[in-house]
């Protein structure tokens, strides 16, 4: 059984550029959540995408938006970038709609400069 | 406001020390408490998920328990290896399947 992955490991980008991470999510897995993680604090939730619909978002501006695809592997795409935007990104996955406990991702460690 | 707290924020250990760390949350309807580690740089990794109050659960040198308030997670005769950050989230009964994680504590523990 695969876990869930993550790419690229980290990034670094310019203020005002666009990112796009990438996650593939445990097999057998339809419900995949994104994190953004400051250093030194817990992750904070972005939102979450179930059978390829968005189905719950925390406090974040419209520039973050994501994707769920058919195979339910998931992109997070961040709109220009700002320097508190560096962070450890997390993605996790679940199996079904229960409150099921979430299998984390190895993160994308993305530097604004 | 969903909130979850971790005291204290850092611990140090001797190897063999037992002490116990807290997880304080509000939150409007528990649907499930959950413990993590993470390494330095790494994902969370899951320990375990606590439902209702008195629940108990055990895995090694870790036991994890709740009440309406709070949770500790007990840590017995730790080792070098047992360092790293411990984190604790809640799944609220309306607000989906996402976490409210609390902001950790971080473990070492010294040979």
């Amino acid at each position: 059984e695969t876990g869930v992955t993550q790419s690229p490991t980290h990034l670094i980008k310019t203020r005002g550029q666009q990112v796009t991470l990438r996650c593939s999510s445990q097999s057998g897995h339809n419900t995949v959540s994104w994190y953004q993680q400051a250093l030194g604090q817990g992750p904070q939730f972005i939102f979450q995408y179930y059978r390829e619909e968005e189905n719950g978002r925390g406090n974040f501006p419209p520039r973050f938006s994501g994707l769920q695809f058919p195979n339910y592997s998931s992109e997070l795409n961040v709109n220009a970038l700002e320097l508190d935007d560096s962070a450890l990104y997390l993605c996790a996955s679940h199996p079904g709609s229960l409150p099921n406990e979430q299998f984390f991702g190895p993160g994308t460690r993305l530097t604004v400069l | 406001e969903d909130q979850v707290t971790q005291s204290p924020e850092a611990l140090r250990l001797q190897e063999g020390e037992s002490s116990s760390l807290n997880c304080s949350y509000t939150v409007s309807g528990l649907r499930g408490l959950f413990w993590y580690r993470q390494d330095p740089g790494k994902g969370p990794e899951f320990l375990f998920t606590l439902y209702s109050a008195g629940e108990e659960k055990e895995k090694e040198r870790l036991k994890a328990t709740l009440t309406k308030k709070e949770s500790f997670l007990h840590i017995t005769a730790p080792k070098p290896e047992d360092s790293a950050t411990y984190l604790c989230a809640v799944t609220p009964r309306n607000y989906g399947q996402n976490f409210v994680f609390g902001p950790g504590t971080r473990l070492s523990v010294l040979p």
